[in-house]
């Protein structure tokens, strides 16, 4: 069956560094992947979209990749901040040709002053 | 910044009543969703919504379930009899077009006791 995996255990790192979040899928080709980041009681807020045939996506201090061989995203924030602290959800479009992305569970990070 | 907005914030209701879930779209988008997220799950999606009917939906969305666009600006979930099950986080989105980016609102908690 079609899976999104997000690291279930939260992330803790220190103020400054860089934050790596890993979305792993199986048994689909997605046409694209998106990240979000969902604040506590909150509604997701679209960050990033990158298609099947980019290799990486920029934006700000966000970095993402798209390794569609190793079925994988890497999500990266630079210079991380304690206002970056959020869970941050993996979403794919699992159906194909459809624009209704499936979620997964997220994973939470936390930056430490 | 234009926002999707949504009403109550919170509702709380006895099982097997009738609620109606309210929101506001961004102005001149023309697809409306929407999602529910119970407590420390994922974030699943219920049913999209163009022009006056709906294009897709979940096995999640059942007979319960309802959507409408009763005027220009409104859009509206309405589970008919509420289940203890129906308890979570109801999210409405919106996108301008037929796109893989969608903005969400802030959400409605809904308690059923």
């Amino acid at each position: 069956s079609q899976k999104i995996e997000q690291n279930s255990e939260a992330l803790n790192i220190q103020e400054g560094k860089t934050a790596t979040l890993t979305c792993n899928y199986t048994n689909y080709s997605p046409a694209y992947l998106q990240w979000y980041r969902q604040d506590p009681g909150r509604g997701p807020v679209f960050l990033l979209l990158i298609r099947e045939n980019e290799k990486e996506k920029r934006k700000e201090r966000l970095k993402v990749t798209f390794d569609t061989t190793l079925k994988q995203s890497l999500f990266h924030i630079t210079a991380s901040q304690p206002a970056d602290s959020a869970t941050y959800l993996c979403a794919l479009d699992m159906k194909g040709g459809s624009y209704i992305p499936t979620f997964g569970r997220g994973t939470s990070l936390i930056v430490h002053p | 910044e234009p926002e999707v907005t949504q009403t109550p914030s919170h509702q709380v209701t006895q099982m097997g009543q009738e609620v109606i879930l309210r929101c506001v779209p961004i102005s001149n988008h023309l697809y409306f969703y929407w999602y529910r997220q119970i407590l420390g799950q994922k974030v699943e999606f219920l049913v999209s919504f163009y022009n006056n009917e709906i294009s897709e939906k979940s096995e999640i969305f059942d007979d319960q379930f309802s959507v409408e666009r009763p005027d220009g600006s409104n859009f509206t979930l309405k589970i008919r009899s509420t289940k203890l099950e129906d308890s979570a986080m109801y999210f409405c989105a919106s996108s301008p077009e037929n796109t893989d980016t969608q903005y969400f609102g802030p959400g409605t908690r809904l308690t059923v006791l």
